[in-house]
């Protein structure tokens, strides 16, 4: 099992400001396979990223992503009030398994 | 667009059997994966299974022995139970659909809005 590790846990940032989370994967992951998801509370994940730097539909230019291997960053270049939440990072691997990191929390500083 | 809802009861008793339906509107379920994750309170996400349109599925292994997926195309459903479960089973429920592109990228997206199971006598 492809094990995500997301870092930091927490980033305390202000608006304006830019953010940058990190996924690192205990094995090798296809770009294809790696998503990211913004989570606000009471309301389920929202996809954001996938195909590790491809932005999906109505999600703004200020969001991206990138890497490879086992590496990859998403970041959000200025942040507006609505981008403090949890980010998670979601793999697809061997046996046909996804997995999630455990989240890096933005909050405001 | 798509939409997904899921639905089941709230509360489940220790050692019975959680069971869900997520009902797919605003789309066909066939030609499509379709996957059940699970968040317990204050914690992170955890895939469960998935099933396709054909009746295929795969678990995660951690949860294989307990779990079992199923799919109604006639009803635009698929659903989800969980048997012998404990305490450490309660967990908001989503499903979600898994998408797939002509390159091999995937994602999940729709979600539903997630229904909280609690387990507990």
């Amino acid at each position: 099992e492809i094990v995500l590790t997301q870092s930091p846990g927490t980033l305390s940032l202000s608006p304006g400001e830019r953010a940058t989370l990190s996924c690192r994967a205990s094995q090798s992951v296809s770009s294809s396979f790696l998503a990211w998801y913004q989570q606000k509370p009471g309301q389920a994940p929202r996809l954001l990223i996938y195909g590790a730097s491809s932005r999906a539909t109505g999600i703004p230019d200020r969001f991206s992503g990138s890497g490879s291997g086992t590496d990859f960053t998403l970041t959000i270049s200025r942040l507006e009030p609505e981008d403090f939440a949890v980010y998670y990072c979601q793999q697809y691997g061997s046996s046909h398994m996804y997995t999630f990191g455990q989240g890096t929390k933005l909050e405001i500083k | 667009q798509v939409q997904l809802q899921e639905s089941g009861p709230g509360l489940v008793k220790p050692s019975e059997t959680l069971s869900l339906t997520c009902t797919v509107s605003g789309g066909s379920i066939s030609s499509y994966y379709w996957s059940w994750i699970r968040q317990p309170p204050g914690k992170g996400l955890e895939w469960i299974g998935y099933i396709y349109y054909s009746g295929s599925t795969n678990y995660n292994p951690s949860l294989k022995s307990r779990v079992t997926i199923s799919v109604d195309t006639s009803k635009n459903q698929f659903s989800l139970k969980l048997s012998s479960v404990t305490a450490a089973d309660t967990a908001v429920y989503y499903c979600a659909r898994d998408n797939w592109n002509d390159v091999g990228e995937n994602w999940f997206d729709p979600w539903g809005q997630g229904t909280l199971v609690t387990v507990s006598s």
